[in-house]
């Protein structure tokens, strides 16, 4: 139940085009989804966060997209630029109970090509 | 300049060695963390501490120690029983009641 499932592990894409990592849950006591973006040999930063009571979050070109029913979330990375390739990772955690850990999925691996 | 600092950058470990990485951090929060990061494996929960003084075994806890003397520290131990010590070393705070977790710059451990 505390498991986040990400997908794709991989992912490739033509510069100008958009990136589509997702991810669930199962956890329905989660209240916080973010995005990690980590570039090789540094730490994660955090990109982007949504809580669900909304059902989209955009920042520049990144979006969250959140379907609370299907208990999943996606990161969509419109007019993708080299400099976006990265391992992006998604998590899940809840802010109401305290500094619990979040639980985050396995990564996705984005390469942006020219 | 606030944040997260992690040494050493790179870490050699002889077998049969004890070795300590070193987290700090400035930013005043209650909670940290330390995660263990290998490829395709995304990043794995060793301890993690919510308060001085006390904290918790995470997913993959045997062959690690840890302490929580001071607010701003969390030194992580990785002891001669890890088998397999080879990794990328995360870690990471937060305050309570606050979403954003913050990471270090990570400390890349060797076996000689």
């Amino acid at each position: 139940q505390q498991q986040v499932k990400q997908s794709p592990q991989s992912l490739i894409v033509q510069k100008g085009g958009i990136s589509i990592i997702n991810c669930a849950y199962e956890n329905t006591a989660f209240d916080y989804f973010p995005w990690y973006q980590q570039f090789p040999g540094k730490g994660p930063a955090l990109l982007i966060a949504i809580r669900p009571d909304v059902s989209e979050k955009k920042e520049g070109r990144f979006t969250i997209s959140f379907n609370k029913s299907a208990k999943q979330f996606s990161l969509h990375i419109m007019d993708s630029q080299p400099g976006d390739s990265a391992t992006y990772f998604c998590a899940a955690g809840s802010v109401n109970s305290g500094n619990t850990p979040l639980v985050f999925g396995k990564g996705t691996r984005l390469s942006v090509i020219a | 300049d606030g944040g997260i600092t992690q040494s050493p950058k790179y870490l050699f470990r002889k077998e049969g060695q004890n070795v300590t990485l070193s987290c700090e951090q400035n930013l005043n929060h209650d909670a940290m963390y330390w995660y263990r990061q290998d490829p395709g494996q995304g990043l794995r929960l060793i301890y993690y501490s919510q308060i001085v003084n006390d904290f918790q075994k995470g997913d993959i806890a045997e062959g690690y120690s840890v302490s929580r003397e001071k607010k701003e520290s969390f030194p992580l131990t990785v002891t001669s029983a890890q088998k397999n010590p080879t990794a990328f070393y995360l870690c990471a705070s937060r305050n309570r009641g606050q979403e954003t977790q913050y990471f270090g710059p990570g400390t890349r451990l060797l076996v000689l």
